[in-house]
């Protein structure tokens, strides 16, 4: 089983600051099968990002994907309010899918 | 614009059985790859299993012991059974699907909380 490590476990930071999320894996992830998901209070996880670096429908440009092997990356420029949310990776190379344990992000 | 909508009981007994049924909209269920996710409260995700539209599944090693994934193409639903349930199965239980060929999911349900106690 792929173990997918977050960091940091929370981000705090103010609107229009850049915020940048870490997920780690404990075995290369071929072919950068690897997700990232936006999950506010009370909703279902929303796909942001597939493939590691494409962008799901509807998802602003300011959310970027980007790493290969173990180590991804997901960024957010110019942070706006409703950015707040916990964060979580999901890798699709290997059964079973596996998710990172969340980076909580808040904005000051 | 594809929709899923969990539906099952939110109170459960030790030991007895967990069922879910999603019922999809907006989409055929006779495609696509379609998945059970669960989160305990305050707590990650885990994804539990999948069922392809062809009706193969493919479950989480975790549990696999316990799940049961089926199709139900005359009712455009799919399933969940997870037997023998402990207070460790009380979660939030969403159904969600994978776009055609790939293990990510682009749509989900509400969720279902779902409580295990006697």
């Amino acid at each position: 089983e792929i173990v997918l490590t977050q960091s940091p476990g929370t981000l705090s930071l103010s609107p229009g600051e850049r915020a940048t999320l870490s997920c780690r894996a404990s075995q290369s992830i071929t072919s950068s099968y690897l997700a990232w998901y936006q999950q506010k209070p009370g909703r279902p996880p929303r796909l942001l990002i597939y493939g590691a670096s494409s962008r799901a429908t509807g998802i602003p440009d300011r959310f970027s994907g980007s790493g290969s092997g173990t180590d991804f990356t997901l960024s957010i420029s110019r942070l706006e309010p409703e950015d707040s949310a916990v964060y979580y990776c999901q890798q699709y190379n290997n059964s079973p899918w596996t998710f990172g344990q969340g980076t909580k992000v808040e904005i000051k | 614009q594809v929709q899923l909508q969990e539906s099952g009981p939110g109170l459960v007994k030790p030991s007895e059985t967990l069922s879910l049924t999603c019922t999809v909209s907006g989409d055929s269920i006779s495609s696509f790859y379609w998945s059970w996710i669960r989160q305990p409260p305050g707590k990650g995700l885990e994804w539990i299993g999948s069922i392809y539209y062809s009706g193969s599944t493919n479950y989480n090693p975790s549990l696999k012991s316990r799940v049961t994934i089926s199709l139900d193409t005359s009712k455009n639903q799919f399933s969940l059974k997870l037997a023998s349930v402990t207070a460790a199965d009380t979660a939030v239980y969403y159904c969600a699907r994978g776009p055609w060929g790939w293990f990510y999911f682009d749509y989900w349900g509400q969720g279902t909380l779902v409580t295990v106690s006697s």
